[in-house]
């Protein structure tokens, strides 16, 4: 079954610091990657996403994210996280289905950024 | 409006109540889901629905029940819920099969 983790329930890391949120995924094939980011009362926001072609792939907020087959991980970074990085982020693997696509998620990673 | 948007964004609901939640996708696109996000767990795809079409049903109880009356208009009718149904409803939208979905901001349900 198609499975996505993210093993870091909670980061906390300082203003300034660098980032770096895990995944890995579990397909019988290299599925489409996501990364969304969620602040509080708030919808999920596409940071980033890998279909093919490049592993490291440039998102918004100055995130990036490097596709590794061999481990099967799509790992989430930025060289200097900012105060209003504080959210949860999750991680998720695309399969098509039907005439849309399904999104399997991963439990997510609560992010704390101490000032 | 823009982008995704849901209504009521809090709702608060009796067990023998109905009511509905309604999502709207400004962006032209052909396809639409409901996801439940219940804490510690993992967003649920409950509902996909392309072309007004229900292509996917994830083994959601009855007492849910979707209605998607055009490309850009989708429902989620709620009857008879129980305390655990409580939980934030994403719903989101897509143009075509390999496009990222884009999400709108939720409805906080809470079941008494």
């Amino acid at each position: 079954a198609q499975s996505v983790t993210q093993p870091d329930i909670h980061i906390t890391v300082s203003e300034g610091a660098s980032l770096e949120l895990r995944c890995n995924y579990s397909y019988g094939a290299t599925p489409y990657l996501f990364w969304y980011v969620q602040s509080p009362g708030q919808g999920l926001q596409l940071l980033l996403k890998y279909f093919s072609g490049d592993t490291l792939v440039q998102g918004i907020k100055g995130f990036e994210a490097e596709f590794k087959r061999s481990q099967s991980s799509f790992n989430l970074r930025k060289p200097s996280v900012h105060w209003s990085d504080a959210a949860e982020y999750f991680c998720a693997g695309q399969i098509l289905t039907g005439g849309g696509n399904k999104l399997t998620f991963g439990t997510g990673t609560q992010l704390k950024v101490e000032l | 409006e823009t982008g995704v948007t849901q209504t009521p964004r809090h709702l608060v609901m009796g067990m023998t109540n109905k009511k509905s939640l309604k999502c709207e996708q400004h962006l032209g696109h052909n396809a639409m889901y409901w996801y439940k996000q219940s804490a510690k767990k993992p967003l649920e795809l409950m509902f996909v629905y392309s072309l007004e079409e229900r292509v996917e049903n994830n083994s959601v109880p009855s007492r849910f029940s979707p209605e998607c009356p055009n490309s850009s208009h989708l429902f989620l009718h709620l009857h008879t819920l129980q305390p655990e149904d409580s939980a934030l409803y994403l719903c989101a939208s897509s143009q075509g099969r390999r496009d990222e979905q884009f999400f709108g901001p939720g409805t906080r349900l809470t079941v008494l």
